[in-house]
């Protein structure tokens, strides 16, 4: 299965600021997928990505507030906007091959 | 018709014992059904998978049955080692535009006491 690295592990981060999380594939994906895990939470999928077009958004999740790049076929990133305590998560970048996922280690993300 | 729901919420079980989780589900369209396990700190890991044309997977001390019937299937952690303590979520996945679309289960938060 692929490796995924994500960076940062962790951030404590002030309100109205951003934050860029990094996820980092060992090999080729087409399609890269961003979830977010509040504390003791399941899963929720964020938005899709996708090499070479805009990213899909599931409903509640918007562009201005979690911009998406995928520049290539290993990388990707996510931006967390105009941060409030409510955005306090663990966000995770996954991908899929066979039908399972592989995820990163996760970025928790604390707003004050 | 998209939900996956898991029970227990929280699991005690003493080591040696048997853990199960259920999950059911209402979309007949699923046609793949993992089960994965976090640990603190990490991202969810794939510990074992099912397709609806099997009854049961085993792989080592970690079973899945599965009743598509009932629309239910479920984890058995046999010889429950403290170890095995972790949250398991459930997922039932349907393929759609070149990948499997997932929906994860609620989470069982496992605690193996010694």
């Amino acid at each position: 299965s692929a490796v995924i690295s994500q960076k940062p592990s962790r951030d404590i981060c002030q309100r109205g600021t951003s934050l860029t999380i990094q996820c980092q594939v060992d090999s080729q994906v087409t399609m890269m997928f961003w979830y977010r895990q509040q504390p003791g939470q399941s899963l929720t999928l964020i938005a899709t990505a996708n090499q070479g077009s805009e990213a899909t958004y599931e409903s509640g999740f918007v562009i201005d507030k979690f911009p998406i790049s995928r520049p290539n076929l290993t990388f990707s990133t996510l931006t967390v906007s105009n941060m409030s305590p409510e955005d306090s998560s663990i966000y995770l970048c996954s991908v899929t091959r066979g039908g399972g996922y592989t995820f990163g280690s996760g970025t928790r993300l604390t707003v004050v | 018709q998209q939900q996956v729901k898991q029970s227990p919420q929280s699991l005690i079980v003493q080591k040696g014992g048997i853990s199960i989780i259920n999950c059911a589900y209402e979309n007949t369209a699923f046609d793949y059904f993992p089960w994965y396990q976090q640990f603190p700190g990490k991202g969810p890991a794939l510990l074992i998978a099912i397709r609806p044309d099997v009854s049961e997977k085993k792989e080592g001390r970690f079973t899945i049955s599965f009743n598509k019937s009932a629309k239910q299937f479920s984890l058995h952690i046999m010889d429950s080692q403290p170890g095995d303590s972790a949250t398991y979520f459930c997922a039932a996945s349907i393929s759609s535009g070149g990948y499997q679309k997932v929906t994860f289960g609620t989470g069982t938060k496992l605690q193996v006491i010694p």
